[in-house]
C-alpha cells in the first residue's frame, strides 16, 4: 500500500472551469513534489517543496499553481488550462536527509481538459 | 540538462525468460534509482543504487551502478507475468542536497510485455 496518496484519480474539466489536486503523504517525509507525466515523454519535474518552502518551479505556466500548506499535504491549483495539460499528475515525497534520494510516488490524477 | 537513455524502448518475451535493460548517459550520477509503473498507477521504487560498482538485488531483480558511474542496468531474471509493466530508471547527479531539492531526471522507460 502506498503511503502517498492522490485526489482524485480522474478529472475532466474544460478550459474554462478551476479545479485542484490533492496529494497527501503519510510517511513522515520533509520534501513532496509535483510530476507531468505525458504519453511517450520522461517524467517533467513541476515544482519541490522543502519544509513547506517552494525550492523548485520548473518554468512551470501560471495556470498551474501549487500550495503546500504543511509537510504532509501539498496542492496544484488548475485553472484556465489548455488540452495540451492533458496528463497523469503524480504527487511524490522523500526524506530530505544525508545522501538518499529515494522518492515514493502517488497513484496520481489522469487529467483531461476538453 | 542532463538526460538518461533508457533501452530498449520496449521488450516482448517470453514467461520465464530474463530481462535486461540499460540506461545511459554523457553526465556522472551520484545515485541511480530503478522505479515499475503498472497501468493506471504510480512509479513503484524497486532499487536505489548510491557507489559505483555496487550490485543490489530485490528478489528476482538486480540491479548495478557502472563502474564509469555513467550508467546502471537492471535485470530480472525468470519473469512471470506479473513482471508486465514499464520501467524507468532514474538519476541523481548532485552529491549535496542543494536547497533540499533532490532533483532526479528520468529515462524514458521500457515497456515490459510478457507472452504466457
Amino acid at each position: 500500500e502506498t503511503g502517498v496518496t492522490q485526489t482524485p484519480r480522474h478529472l475532466v474539466m474544460g478550459m474554462t472551469n478551476k479545479k485542484s489536486l490533492k496529494c497527501e503523504q503519510h510517511l513522515g517525509h520533509n520534501a513532496m513534489y509535483w510530476y507531468k507525466q505525458s504519453a511517450k515523454k520522461p517524467l517533467e519535474l513541476m515544482f519541490v517543496y522543502n519544509f513547506k518552502e517552494q525550492t523548485e518551479n520548473n518554468s512551470v505556466p501560471s495556470r498551474f499553481s501549487p500550495e503546500c500548506p504543511n509537510s504532509s499535504h501539498l496542492f496544484l491549483h488548475l485553472h484556465t488550462l489548455q488540452p495540451e495539460d492533458s496528463a497523469l499528475y503524480l504527487c511524490a515525497s522523500s526524506q530530505v536527509a544525508g545522501e538518499t534520494y529515494e522518492q515514493y510516488f502517488g497513484p496520481g490524477t489522469r487529467l483531461t481538459v476538453t | 540538462g542532463q538526460q538518461l537513455n533508457q533501452s530498449p524502448q520496449s521488450m516482448f518475451i517470453q514467461e520465464g525468460e530474463d530481462v535486461s535493460m540499460n540506461c545511459t548517459s554523457s553526465s556522472i550520477f551520484n545515485t541511480w534509482l530503478w522505479y515499475k509503473q503498472e497501468p493506471g498507477e504510480g512509479p513503484v521504487l524497486l532499487i536505489a543504487l548510491y557507489k559505483a560498482g555496487e550490485l543490489t538485488s530485490n528478489g528476482r531483480l538486480t540491479a548495478q551502478f557502472g563502474i564509469t558511474r555513467k550508467d546502471s542496468f537492471l535485470n530480472i531474471s525468470a519473469s512471470i507475468p506479473s513482471d508486465v509493466g514499464i520501467y524507468f530508471c532514474a538519476g541523481q547527479t548532485s552529491p549535496l542536497i542543494i536547497q533540499g531539492a533532490q532533483k532526479l531526471v528520468f529515462g524514458q522507460g521500457t515497456r515490459l510485455t510478457i507472452n504466457p
